[in-house]
């Protein structure tokens, strides 16, 4: 059984500009929770989605947006990127709700902002 | 919201050693605690959670123990082994979040 995707695995941007991380869930699952990582700060929580609605929303702001579609793949997009957007932003997928499940986690994207 | 907290940041033990980590929530209505570890250039990975109607858990080398009433739970390595260097996060969630503390770097020696 494949693991959760994501592409791509390594990213270098400019400030100003946009960005697009994908995410590939476990055949089966239908959330999909992204998480921001950077060091000292743990995994700070982005937002979930399930069946293609956003569940909750973490505090971020509203540069950061994700969608989900009929296949459980999601992506989440950052616009208008700054220098403190550089992060590993991990994807997580579960069979329900995050808030109870055993989250699997992707490899994460490692986001770099010059 | 619930935020989490974590300690130690960091931990260096000999390899047999036991390890310990613990944190703490704000939320008391939080009910769901699990435990990740998190390898070099690896997402974390799940290795033991625990539900709010358990005070204790364990598998093997790891146990978790909750205490509700002063909201903290901690995870317990024994015998530790080279290989169980990595990050480990904890995390809690009620219906709502699922929130994560701030990592445990742990390094275990030979």
């Amino acid at each position: 059984k494949a693991g959760v995707t994501q592409t791509p695995r390594y990213l270098i941007k400019t400030r100003g500009q946009q960005v697009t991380l994908s995410c590939s869930p476990i055949s089966g699952h239908r959330s999909v929770s992204w998480y921001q990582q950077t060091p000292g700060q743990g995994l700070q929580f982005l937002f979930e989605y399930f069946s293609e609605t956003q569940r909750n929303k973490g505090n971020f702001p509203g540069r950061f947006s994700g969608r989900q579609f009929s296949n459980s793949r999601s992506e989440m997009n950052v616009s208008t990127l700054e220098l403190g957007d550089s992060a590993l932003y991990l994807c997580a997928s579960s069979w329900r709700e995050s808030t109870n499940e055993k989250l699997f986690f992707g490899s994460g994207t490692q986001l770099s902002v010059l | 919201g619930e935020n989490v907290e974590q300690h130690p940041s960091t931990l260096s033990v000999q390899e047999g050693d036991s390890a310990v980590i613990k944190c703490t929530y704000s939320d008391s209505a939080s009910n769901y605690f699990p435990w990740y570890k998190q390898e070099l250039g690896k997402g974390p990975q799940l290795i033991i959670d625990i539900r709010s109607n358990v005070g204790e858990k364990k598998d093997q080398r790891i146990a978790v123990t909750l205490n509700k009433t002063a909201k903290h739970f901690s995870l317990h390595i024994t015998e530790t082994q080279p290989e169980d260097s990595a990050v480990y996060f904890c995390a809690a969630s009620n219906t709502d979040k699922l929130i994560f503390g701030t990592g445990t770097r742990l390094q275990v020696f030979p």
